[in-house]
């Protein structure tokens, strides 16, 4: 089975240039993630879809930060303009609702290589 | 507001020592996930644990949940060199999204 394919794996620009970064899920997961992880932390969620619609995007900066997944597969997040603070790894992540007797299973998410990101 | 703290967030250790980090939760979670993460690569899916009182192993590894106390820990049991890496504890909230810890960056030492 595929992994979740994320391009480009590396990105330079400098500030208030624009970027866009691709993700392309394991095929028949529903749900799509966005990840920041800045160098030394976690990875923070900044959005999530279901299918073609989001489902939480609480913590996406949204004057800046744009993202869709048009036909439910793939997804594009946008950065436009960039800030120096935005320099990290962008992590696109798939998981698959099921259900197992019933009840929600798990939906554990997997992870693909990130696109790093590096603004000057 | 989730938060997820981890302890350490460095830990170097020798080789055949056991050792645990530790994940403390602020709410209420029925999902917490063990991660582990190599220098610039991506996430790797170590454990998923579901329920109070679940416990997994893998060789060396053993993550256990008490969902009373919104605590989780990793056990690391006759480290071997191969299991430096950064481990994440991330928690699932409302929603799927995760919520992940600041990494325990763990170094073992021949």
């Amino acid at each position: 089975e595929a992994g979740v394919a994320q391009s480009p794996r590396y990105k330079i620009i400098e500030k208030r240039q624009s970027v866009a970064f691709w993700c392309n899920p394991i095929s028949g997961h529903a749900t799509l993630y966005w990840y920041q992880q800045i160098l030394g932390q976690g990875p923070k969620l900044l959005i999530q879809f279901q299918n073609n619609g989001v489902v939480d995007d609480s913590q996406l900066p949204k004057d800046r930060f744009s993202a869709e997944r048009l036909k439910g597969v793939d997804s594009t997040l946008k950065i436009q303009p960039a800030k120096l603070e935005d320099s990290a790894v962008y992590l696109c992540a798939s998981s698959h609702r099921g259900t197992s007797g019933g009840i929600s299973s798990y939906n554990e998410q997997f992870f693909g290589p990130g696109t790093r990101l590096t603004v000057l | 507001e989730l938060k997820v703290e981890q302890n350490p967030l460095f830990l170097s250790m020798q080789e055949g020592k056991n050792y645990t980090i530790y994940c403390n939760y602020s709410t209420t979670s029925d999902r917490l996930y063990w991660y582990r993460q190599d220098p610039g690569k991506s996430l790797e899916s170590l454990f998923v644990l579901l329920s109070n009182g679940a416990v997994k192993q893998e060789g060396r590894l053993m993550a256990s949940l008490d969902t009373k106390a919104r605590l989780s820990t990793l056990h690391i049991t006759a480290a071997v060199h191969d299991l430096s890496a950064t481990y994440f504890c991330a928690v699932g909230g409302g929603a799927d999204g995760l919520t992940f810890g600041k990494g325990t960056h763990l170094i073992i030492q021949p």
